[in-house]
């Protein structure tokens, strides 16, 4: 089975505070995601990784960066935080070749106070 | 116009009801077709996915597209209260204009009531 953890499922930071979340897989695949997700707007995608330091950004990158040093890591970088980066935060894997299908993380549920 | 379209609902059944849920997209360009469920504050879980047209049954749950109407649909047969839970369509291209991201609809919210 794939497996893709996120290091934090709940997490409370100040407003200002650098956070970081970590995106784990073990299944050996090429391309990463973070979305964040919210009500009534659905899941969006911040940025991706389709190979080792590489990176673009999806539909909402502002405010965010990213970081992949390995294959298995990919990690969201919020550098200030901002009440309005309130949310869940949502990773993903899949493999370089179709059907495209990805495989979620549980999530990180971000406070910004 | 958003690229998929799904009404969020929510939708609420009897136990034991025949559910649809069906989203419609606007890019042809869309080939692979998959249903994502996702509990309350946990992370979607890849349910079904289909290439191109045609049906696919898996269980209680049959995923179906229709590429000439732009329009995909998942069945759940039987529904139990453990299907309550909120289903996102999600699509997806190939080729040099798509870099093979997911297309999500907003998701639909089941309730299965005892």
């Amino acid at each position: 089975d794939v497996k893709v953890t996120q290091s934090s499922r709940y997490l409370v930071k100040r407003t200002g505070e650098k956070v970081f979340l970590e995106c784990v897989q073990d299944m050996d695949h090429e391309n990463m995601f973070w979305y964040r997700q919210d009500p009534g707007l659905g899941l969006r995608l911040i940025y991706f990784s389709y190979d080792v330091k590489m990176k673009e950004k999806g539909d909402i990158p502002e405010g965010y960066s990213v970081s992949r040093e390995k294959k298995e890591r990919f990690s969201l970088i919020l550098e200030s935080a901002s009440t309005n980066q309130t949310s869940m935060y949502l990773c993903a894997s899949r493999r370089d070749r179709g059907p495209y299908e990805q495989y979620f993380g549980p999530g990180t549920r971000l406070t910004v106070t | 116009q958003k690229e998929v379209e799904q009404d969020p609902g929510p939708l609420s059944v009897p136990e034991g009801a025949i559910v649809s849920l069906n989203c419609t997209y606007s890019n042809s360009a869309f080939q692979y077709f998959m249903w994502y469920r996702q509990y309350s504050r946990k992370g979607p879980e890849l349910l079904m996915y289909t290439y191109s047209s045609g049906n696919k049954e898996d269980g209680r749950f049959t995923a179906q597209v229709d590429k000439s109407s732009k329009y995909i649909s998942l069945f759940i047969r039987d529904s139990q209260p453990s299907d309550s839970a909120t289903y996102l369509c999600a699509m997806s291209g190939e080729g040099s204009s798509n870099t093979g991201k997911l297309i999500f609809g907003q998701g639909t919210t089941l309730q299965v009531k005892p």
